[in-house]
């Protein structure tokens, strides 16, 4: 089956930084990109869909300057989330999809934590 | 809007017991796919089935079996003869095309089984 890695698999990082996620898939051509979160115990909520080469569309109450997406290829998306703070601390999933009739792949997700 | 129940939070059998998760989903397209995730504690989404709105056929692959009916927008999950390598939790989810839109995931069912 296709492939999607996320980098790193866990971040600590301290209060007012900026990390950077990537998701990449390896096998096949990501048109489109999902970025989730997922808080403890808590199930996985859209935080923005990403095409290639366009802007990405955020869900509402998710802040698009906190949390910058980029999808400059097909097989990479970045997540940056600006001027972290402890309570963005959560798991990070991307998905990937290589079209419409395709199912998606789930990254293994990146674990944040925020001091 | 697209809606995905899991009323079950946490769910505990002894070992080689049956056990059945509920899904109840709620959604205004005509077509639309459903799914189910396992998420063991290592955090990575595990994909188990995928389910489209025409086929109402029950499925069934080894142990696990999937009961999808329109008629009370269901689609449950049943662990014959449960293991413990089982634990984990699972979710449910909802789609609107197969795989560039974004899935509407359920709460969440945390499966222990009990040795």
């Amino acid at each position: 089956g296709a492939v999607v890695s996320q980098h790193p698999s866990r971040v600590i990082c301290k209060s007012g930084t900026s990390v950077k996620i990537e998701c990449r898939s390896l096998d096949f051509q990501a048109t489109t990109m999902f970025w989730y979160r997922q808080f403890p115990k808590q199930s996985l909520m859209l935080m923005a869909t990403s095409n290639e080469g366009s802007k990405a569309t955020y869900e509402q109450g998710v802040e698009k300057d906190k949390f910058l997406i980029n999808h400059a290829s097909l097989t990479l998306s970045t997540l940056t989330v600006t001027s972290a703070h402890p309570e963005d601390s959560s798991f990070y999933i991307c998905s990937a999809s290589d079209g419409p009739n395709y199912e998606q792949y789930f990254g293994p997700g990146t674990r944040l934590t925020v001091t | 809007a697209q809606k995905v129940t899991q009323a079950q939070t946490e769910i505990s059998v002894v070992e080689k017991e049956d056990v059945t998760l509920d899904c109840v989903y709620e959604t205004r397209d005509t077509t639309y796919y459903l799914f189910w995730y396992k998420q063991p504690p290592s955090g990575e989404l595990v994909f188990l089935i995928r389910r489209n709105s025409f086929d109402e056929q029950n499925e069934i692959s080894g142990r696990y079996s999937w009961n999808f009916q329109k008629s009370t927008s269901s689609f449950n999950f049943t662990i014959t003869a449960s293991q413990v390598v089982d634990s984990a939790v699972y979710f449910c989810a909802l789609g609107a095309n197969f795989g560039n839109e974004k899935l509407t995931f359920g709460t969440g069912t945390r499966l222990t089984i009990i040795p």
